[in-house]
C-alpha cells in the first residue's frame, strides 16, 4: 500500500512535447505538493494545493498546470517541454489543519527532455 | 522569509568515523518544523526526524543524532560510527505554522556525504 504514488516514474520525451505526472495519497491528507529537483539536487516547491484549491504558485512559467481533481489526487501537466524542465519531480502530502506536520514524499518522476 | 544553510556541500569519511553535517536556519516566527531526510543514490527522499520550535531536546536514535539550538539558529545532524551505506545526500529542511506558506518545507542545498570502506 504505497502512501504516495507517482507515475510515471522515468519520463523520456522531446523537446516541444506535452506531458503528464500524476500523484495520488491514500493517507487522507488535505494538502498536497509539487517539488522539483534540479541537477543541483536544489529541492524548490513549485505548486501547493489544500483540498483542491491552489494556495501556492512559486513562479513557475505558464507551461506547467497543476491540477487537482479531488483531494487525493494532484497531477502536473506541463506543455512545450523544454531542455531545462529535465529535473526530479516529487510529489508530498501532509495533514496541514491539525496534522502535525508529517510529510509523505512519493518515490519521484525524472523527466529527462531531449 | 525563511532560509536554511547547509554550508558543507560535500564530506568525505572513511568508515567508523564519526561526522556531524551543520544546518543552519532563518525565520520570524515563533512556531516552526526543522526535518532532516536522506537521499540515498536510489533517489527516494527518506525521512528521518521531525523537530518543533518548543523543543529543544537533543535526541538520539541509534547511531543518529540531532542538535537543536535555538540560540544560534542551529538544528545539526552527527552520525556516530559512519558506515557505507550512510553514503547519500542529507537535506535539512524547515517549516513554519502560517496559513500563506500552507507548511510547504524550505530545503537546504543538501550535503553529500561520502563514506569510503
Amino acid at each position: 500500500d504505497t502512501a504516495v504514488s507517482q507515475t510515471p516514474k522515468y519520463l523520456v520525451t522531446q523537446m516541444g512535447n506535452d506531458k503528464s505526472i500524476k500523484c495520488e495519497q491514500n493517507l487522507g491528507h488535505d494538502t498536497m505538493y509539487w517539488y522539483k529537483q534540479d541537477s543541483k539536487k536544489f529541492l524548490k516547491i513549485m505548486f501547493s494545493y489544500n483540498n483542491k484549491e491552489l494556495i501556492i504558485n512559486e513562479t513557475v512559467p505558464n507551461r506547467f498546470s497543476p491540477k487537482s481533481p479531488d483531494k487525493a489526487h494532484l497531477n502536473l501537466h506541463i506543455n512545450s517541454l523544454e531542455l531545462g524542465d529535465s529535473a526530479v519531480y516529487f510529489c508530498a502530502s501532509t495533514q496541514f489543519l491539525g496534522g502535525g506536520y508529517g510529510y509523505t514524499f512519493g518515490s519521484g518522476t525524472r523527466l529527462t527532455v531531449v | 522569509a525563511q532560509k536554511v544553510t547547509q554550508a558543507q556541500t560535500e564530506i568525505s569519511v572513511v568508515e567508523k568515523e564519526d561526522v556531524t553535517l551543520d544546518c543552519v536556519y532563518e525565520t520570524r516566527d515563533t512556531t516552526y518544523y526543522l526535518f532532516w531526510y536522506k537521499q540515498p543514490p536510489s533517489g527516494e527522499l527518506v525521512f528521518l526526524i521531525r523537530r518543533n520550535s518548543f523543543d529543544e531536546q537533543n535526541e538520539i536514535s541509534g547511531r543518529y543524532s540531532w542538535n537543536f539550538q535555538k540560540s544560534t539558529s542551529s538544528f545539526n545532524f552527527t552520525i556516530t560510527a559512519s558506515q557505507v551505506v550512510d553514503s547519500a545526500v542529507y537535506f535539512c529542511a524547515l517549516s513554519v505554522d502560517r496559513g500563506s506558506t500552507l507548511g510547504r518545507l524550505y530545503f537546504g542545498r543538501g550535503t553529500q556525504l561520502t563514506v569510503w570502506p
